[in-house]
């Protein structure tokens, strides 16, 4: 069990939008820590899609942004794309943990 | 162009140990912290371990303390990981991470670690 928690999979049809969830607590996102985001197509290596929160590293498309409230986070994907079929996952620092943490991972099906 | 070389992995027995290793190039390896991150079959990311460009501080997550140590040595442009008491659940492709302020930049292929007798 993560101390971020994510929705276990999402699904859409091409086109539409998707909102991923990371939902922390007060020892991590809550404390004002940032959140970034990580994409892992099957069978590569993750890739950072979103730091700080909604900031796109070079190369990442627009369609991906993020945003922050309170002790929570969330990953938008709008005008999905059957690339996009992937596992995305937040990551924060804890400091119950002393370290830093990612969420459970979701898994993003293109109808 | 920043490149990331794991290396190391292989099939153990429970209690047995390995060694991992991490060639970095493209970068100015001692200015920055680097990680080492898992994911294990059928589950998420699970963030190890992290150390220091300097080699201090390090830290580790719960699950491994006590019976894995990283180290890097800035001379080579290398990080590793010592795994050791490994466990059936230690199971997982395990990658190296360049670390920066604004999240892990760059990562490797990883390398598959198997604890099975």
């Amino acid at each position: 069990q993560s101390e971020l928690t994510q929705p276990p999979s999402v699904s859409g049809a091409p086109g539409q939008t998707v909102t991923i969830s990371c939902t922390g607590s007060s020892s991590n996102i809550g404390a004002g820590y940032t959140v970034h985001w990580y994409q892992q197509l099957p069978g590569t290596a993750p890739k950072l899609l979103i730091y700080s929160v909604n900031n796109r590293p070079s190369g990442v498309p627009d369609r991906f942004s993020g945003s922050k409230s309170g002790t929570s986070a969330s990953l938008a994907i709008t005008g999905l794309q059957a690339e996009d079929e992937a596992d995305y996952y937040c990551q924060s620092y804890d400091t119950s943990l002393s370290g830093r943490v990612f969420g459970g991972g979701t898994k993003v099906t293109v109808l | 162009q920043v490149h990331l070389v794991e290396s190391g992995g292989g099939l153990v027995k429970p209690g047995g140990s390995l060694r991992l290793s991490c060639a970095a190039s493209g970068f100015t390896f001692s200015d920055y912290y680097m990680s080492w991150i898992r994911r294990a079959p059928g589950k998420g990311l699970e963030w190890v371990s992290y150390i220091s460009g300097p080699g201090t501080p390090i830290y580790y997550a719960d699950s491994v303390k006590g019976r894995f140590s990283i180290s890097r040595d800035n001379a080579k442009n290398s990080l590793y990981l010592q795994l050791n008491s490994l466990r059936a659940e230690d199971t997982a492709v395990y990658y190296c991470g360049r670390d920066t302020e604004v999240g892990t930049d760059h990562w490797g292929q990883g390398t598959l670690v198997s604890v099975s007798s």
